[in-house]
């Protein structure tokens, strides 16, 4: 109930191109959806976040895509650079039980541009 | 701004000791919570902190301790560690405790021999 799931396990994108990362989740309790980006040796950095009353959300090169019917959401990377080169974790924050920000992570996604 | 900060970078213990670990959130943060990261996964939450108090707690066993200090910085303490507690332990701060964004230090490599 409490798991996201994120594909594809890794990408290669050549530069320029756009890089897509998909989530899923089942519990419909989710209200806070956040994506981070890790670079070896990193803490995560906060990306771009979501919440389900928004279909799509857009900053910079990034761009969050929400269905909320079918429980998933995607990043979109535009003109992917060898400097996106890094792991991408989607993430949800389940609001209604009292847990506050426990952030509950995907499996993460391993990036890599090409020049 | 200085971001969130823990210390120490790295540390090196073995089976059976104790380990603190220390972190200190954006100034005006009030939210401290702590995170585990083997290798190749994703972070699993540990322990949220807000205000002094404990506010959620994750599938972890007693051996793992936190608090929170007035100046809200906070500590996570490991006893009686294991093999499988070497990971990367992360702190994220937040201005609160509900549905905030979440800011993450560079996090404590702890390796146990």
């Amino acid at each position: 109930q409490q798991q996201v799931k994120q594909s594809p396990q890794s990408l290669i994108v050549q530069k320029g191109g756009i890089s897509i990362i998909n989530c899923a989740y089942e519990n419909t309790a989710f209200d806070y959806f956040p994506w981070y980006q890790q670079f070896p040796g990193k803490g995560p950095a906060l990306l771009i976040a979501i919440r389900p009353d928004v279909s799509e959300k857009k900053e910079g090169r990034f761009t969050i895509s929400f269905n909320k019917s079918a429980k998933q959401f995607s990043l979109h990377i535009m003109d992917s650079q060898p400097g996106d080169s890094a792991t991408y974790f989607c993430a949800a924050i389940d609001g209604a039980t009292g847990t506050a920000s426990k952030l509950t992570f995907g499996t993460g996604t391993r990036l890599q541009v090409t020049l | 701004d200085a971001g969130v900060t823990q210390s120490p970078t790295h540390l090196i213990k073995t089976r059976g000791q104790h380990v603190t670990l220390r972190c200190s959130p954006i100034s005006g943060h009030k939210s401290v919570s702590w995170y585990q990261q083997v290798l190749g996964q994703g972070p699993q939450f540990i322990f949220q902190y807000y205000e002094k108090e404990e506010r959620g707690r994750g599938n972890f066993p007693d051996r793992f301790s936190a608090r929170q200090f007035p100046n809200y910085s906070s500590e996570l303490n490991v006893n009686a560690l294991l093999l499988g507690d070497s990971a990367l332990y992360l702190c994220a701060s937040s201005l609160w405790d509900i549905n905030q964004p979440q800011h993450f230090g560079d996090g404590t490599r702890l390796s146990i021999l």
